[in-house]
């Protein structure tokens, strides 16, 4: 049973041009959510986290937005750039305090077309 | 400050041996979490150590899967009579206490064939 949900396998964005990438949870007591990027062969690299206290985080080209009453969260990168062609996941701590192991979404692949 | 290193990074086995991953942490990072990842999927949680105590392993896939952590360092993961299903990539991920959510970083995995 998938409590956190990304329901596009793959997107295709122009490069320079916004990628939002979407994830949906069903569990109202997640806290904090984190959002990994994964090229192949690699493991998942961390990328940007929210509490779920915030209804926005930015940290460079990446920002990431919580809206809790639709138990929706997105990530948007901008510009978009070649090296950001990866698959990307989003995550929550399976209990309170981030102490225990994440469950993630399926992810999304995204495409940066030159 | 080097990342979470797991070896080996690639295991061929037959079906019904035993095999054993093993995962260095980042060394100031005292947790220290396990994951399974099948093709077209997430990462799968299977268990974590704080320091060199298992507090989470009801996620373990069966009894034929084991992990240690002997001395709060380095941990292995264990799979007995492995089967055709263990086929998958392994993953190894770290994070500190502290202060708030801290992240868990991953390391590069090792991935399993069962011939």
């Amino acid at each position: 049973d998938q409590q956190v949900k990304q329901n596009s396998p793959s997107l295709s964005v122009q490069e320079g041009r916004i990628s939002i990438l979407n994830c949906d949870y069903t569990n109202s007591m997640f806290d904090y959510f984190l959002w990994y990027k994964k090229y192949p062969a690699e493991g998942p690299t961390f990328l940007i986290s929210i509490s779920s206290i915030k209804d926005k985080n930015e940290d460079g080209r990446f920002t990431v937005f919580l809206n809790k009453s639709a138990k929706h969260l997105s990530l948007h990168i901008v510009p978009s750039q070649p090296g950001d062609s990866a698959v990307y996941f989003c995550a929550a701590p399976l209990s309170g305090g981030g102490a225990d192991g994440l469950t993630f979404g399926k992810g999304t692949h995204l495409i940066i077309q030159p | 400050d080097t990342g979470v290193s797991q070896n080996p990074r690639h295991k061929i086995t037959k079906r019904g041996q035993n095999v054993t991953f093993r995962c260095d942490p980042i060394s100031e990072h005292n947790r220290l979490y396990w994951y399974r990842q099948t093709l077209g999927q997430g990462p799968e949680f299977l268990t974590y150590f704080q320091n060199e105590a298992q507090l989470e392993k009801s996620r373990l896939l069966s009894d034929r899967f084991s992990a240690e952590r002997p001395k709060g360092s380095f941990s292995t993961l264990e799979i007995q009579r492995t089967e055709q299903g263990d086929s998958a990539m392994y993953l190894c991920a770290s994070s500190k206490t502290g202060y708030g959510n801290q992240p868990q970083h991953f390391g590069d995995g090792t991935r399993l064939s069962i011939l």
